[in-house]
This record gives structure tokens, C-alpha cells and sequence, in this order.
């Protein structure tokens, strides 16, 4: 059971904030809220996590939705290199749970 | 430098061989994965293992093997049984008590002929 749902595609122009949105309704109050991102032919990197309040670091913002049923990922000013398949996840931060991701979103940042 | 090495980059093989994937990591984690990826397509797991000398089926297990002898090693072996083997491969590690970040391979890009 797929626990985010995300949309198949996005394009942002070169230097504007690229705005990626991420629903999970179901999330539990254990579960964090994970991103990650894979350019083409490489392996996924992780980008931010957070359970509740809104995160930054030197990549990305990650603003979470009090409800928690949703969240958004913030790229302040996209370059061609943030072009890649993004993916969102749900997951307690502690524990044994599986490492599972969805088909993510494909941002395509236009020059 | 720590971090999780997956060999070879790409690898051919004929129909009807099995085929072992290495992946080794030197980060000390407990937790290691394995996911298929096609073409366009999202990441499948395949076997997970959360500690040494154990390990889980994941959501495509058929036709895969995997063992988990050492702490630093995942091996993923395809086999024969595996109907339609060609595709990229990705290996995974991950303190499992704190699950802040997972740390990838560069993955393995194998075609079967």
C-alpha cells in the first residue's frame, strides 16, 4: 500500500523556487516524513526529514502541513542540476521498518 | 572515505546464468538493501537484511538470493529463475535504530543476453 502520493511530473524555470508536494493522509505519529532524490543512472541521496516542524538545511526547506497529511519540498533556487526524480517517504525514525519508495516526481528544472 | 561500493558498474551476462552483485559498506550499519529499478520507473525492493546472518523478502524476492555473512557485505545473486534479470540495481545502507538517512551505491546496470 503506497503510503504518499505524489504527482508524476513537474517543471520549474532555472533560478525560480521549485515547489514539490507530497500527500500522506494515513501518516502515523511516529513517522517522519523523508526526501530523497535520484539523478538519472545514479543512486538516491537523501535530501531533508522532519515529523512535525518545518526543516532547512543547505539543500532544501521541507514545510509539513499541521495535520501532517501533507507535506512540501522546497528547492529555493533551482539549478539544472536539481533535475531529477524526487521521492517522498514515510518511515518512524527509529526502528525496523523496510526502506520503501513510491515512483516519486520527475522535476525538470528549464533553462 | 566511508561508504557503500557496489561493483561492477555494468555487467553482462547470457541467459540462463546466475550472476552475483557485490555491495560493501564500511559506515558500520546494520541495515543493508536491495532494489530493482526499470526503466522510468520507481525503486522495488527485492530482500532487506537488519542485522548479520538474517534477512527478509522484499516486495520481488522471485528469482533473487541474497546473504548477509558479514556486516560490511550484501551479496544479491540473480538467478536463473529470474525471468526478466536485465535492469539497474541498488544496494542500500542504514543505521537501523536511527533511520536518518540511507546511504546508496551507484548501482549495477546488468543485461542479460
Amino acid at each position: 500500500d503506497a503510503k504518499t502520493t505524489q504527482p508524476p511530473s513537474m517543471d520549474c524555470a532555472e533560478g525560480r523556487a521549485a515547489n514539490l508536494p507530497c500527500n500522506h493522509s494515513t501518516i502515523s505519529g511516529n513517522e517522519y516524513v523523508y526526501w530523497y532524490r535520484q539523478i538519472h543512472s545514479q543512486g538516491p541521496q537523501y535530501i531533508i526529514h522532519g515529523l512535525k516542524n518545518n526543516e532547512t538545511n543547505e539543500m532544501a526547506s521541507l514545510i509539513i502541513t499541521e495535520d501532517r497529511k501533507s507535506s512540501t519540498l522546497i528547492l529555493p533556487h533551482a539549478t539544472l542540476r536539481d533535475t531529477a526524480v524526487y521521492y517522498c517517504i514515510v518511515r518512524p525514525q527509529f526502528g525496523n521498518e523496510k526502506l520503501t519508495f513510491g515512483t516519486g516526481t520527475r522535476l525538470t528544472i528549464i533553462p | 572515505d566511508g561508504g557503500i561500493t557496489q561493483s561492477p558498474k555494468y555487467l553482462f551476462r547470457k541467459e540462463g546464468q546466475n550472476v552475483t552483485l557485490s555491495c560493501e559498506q564500511n559506515l558500520n550499519h546494520d541495515a543493508m538493501y536491495w532494489y530493482r529499478q526499470d526503466p522510468g520507473q520507481g525503486l522495488r525492493l527485492i530482500y532487506y537484511s537488519q542485522i548479520v546472518n538474517d534477512f527478509q523478502k522484499g516486495d520481488i524476492a522471485e528469482g533473487y538470493s541474497v546473504s548477509r555473512e558479514k556486516k560490511e557485505s550484501f551479496p544479491l545473486t540473480v538467478t536463473s529463475a529470474q525471468k526478466n534479470p536485465t535492469a539497474f540495481y541498488l544496494c542500500a545502507s542504514q543505521d537501523s535504530l536511527m533511520n536518518t538517512e540511507a546511504f546508496f551505491g551507484q548501482g549495477t546496470r546488468l543485461t542479460v543476453v
